[in-house]
């Protein structure tokens, strides 16, 4: 069965910090992963795509990383900012296959001041 | 603005009405999905379209749910006799080609409370 679990569930930093986001699957096979940041009662909005050949992939001050050989991900929030919480989203893709994405359950970021 | 738009943001129903949510998607996309998001859970796949043909429906779109994309522009998704456990975010997206390539743009959302 096609999962995505992500960890932690919720994590609470202090603004400045640095933190960093887990994400396994056991999709196959495997087309791409993304990371989507998701705020409150909004839509979710598309921060990387990955595909199996790439390592890492960075936007800004969001860094993911890709090994497809243990079939983890995981995206590094450098310097945080108030703004940056939200709940942070790992998608799967499976190759060739219609509508198949797996979605994680997400972790919830919280950013104190 | 040329985003995903779903209207209405936010929809409070009393059990056994029912409700229609709209999606308009990025003009030159021919795919459409619907998602329906539960509080603290990822996205759940509903259904999906390429133009205008509704190629797959998940098992959660139960027979009260019908949605419709006519002339592959905008999408309705229609939720008849609403239950409680209906209450939930209803996202849309959009992409131009499948996920091996295609970047998916998501709407705001819908929220239907059902009281």
């Amino acid at each position: 069965k096609n999962q995505v679990e992500q960890s932690p569930q919720s994590l609470i930093i202090l603004e400045g910090k640095n933190c960093t986001l887990q994400c396994n699957y056991t999709v196959s096979p495997f087309s791409n992963l993304r990371w989507y940041k998701q705020d409150t009662g909004r839509g979710p909005v598309s921060l990387t795509i990955m595909t199996f050949s790439e390592n890492t992939k960075s936007n800004g001050r969001y860094t993911a990383t890709l090994d497809a050989d243990t079939k983890q991900s995981s995206l590094h929030i450098t310097a945080s900012q108030l703004s940056d919480s939200a709940s942070y989203i790992c998608v799967v893709s499976v190759n060739n296959a219609g509508n198949m994405l797996t979605f994680g359950g997400g972790t919830r970021l919280m950013v104190k001041p | 603005d040329t985003g995903v738009s779903q209207n209405p943001r936010h929809k409070i129903t009393k059990r056994g009405q029912n409700v229609t949510f709209r999606c308009d998607p990025i003009s030159e996309h021919n795919r459409l999905y619907w998602y329906r998001q539960t509080l603290g859970q990822g996205p759940e796949f509903l259904t999906y379209f390429q133009n205008e043909a509704q190629l797959e429906k998940s098992r959660l779109l139960s027979d009260r749910f019908s949605a419709e994309r006519p002339k592959g522009s905008f999408s309705t998704l229609e939720i008849q006799r609403t239950e409680q456990g209906d209450s939930a975010m209803y996202l849309c997206a959009s992409s131009l080609g499948g996920f091996s390539t295609g970047e998916l743009f998501f709407g705001e959302g819908s929220r239907l409370t059902v009281l």
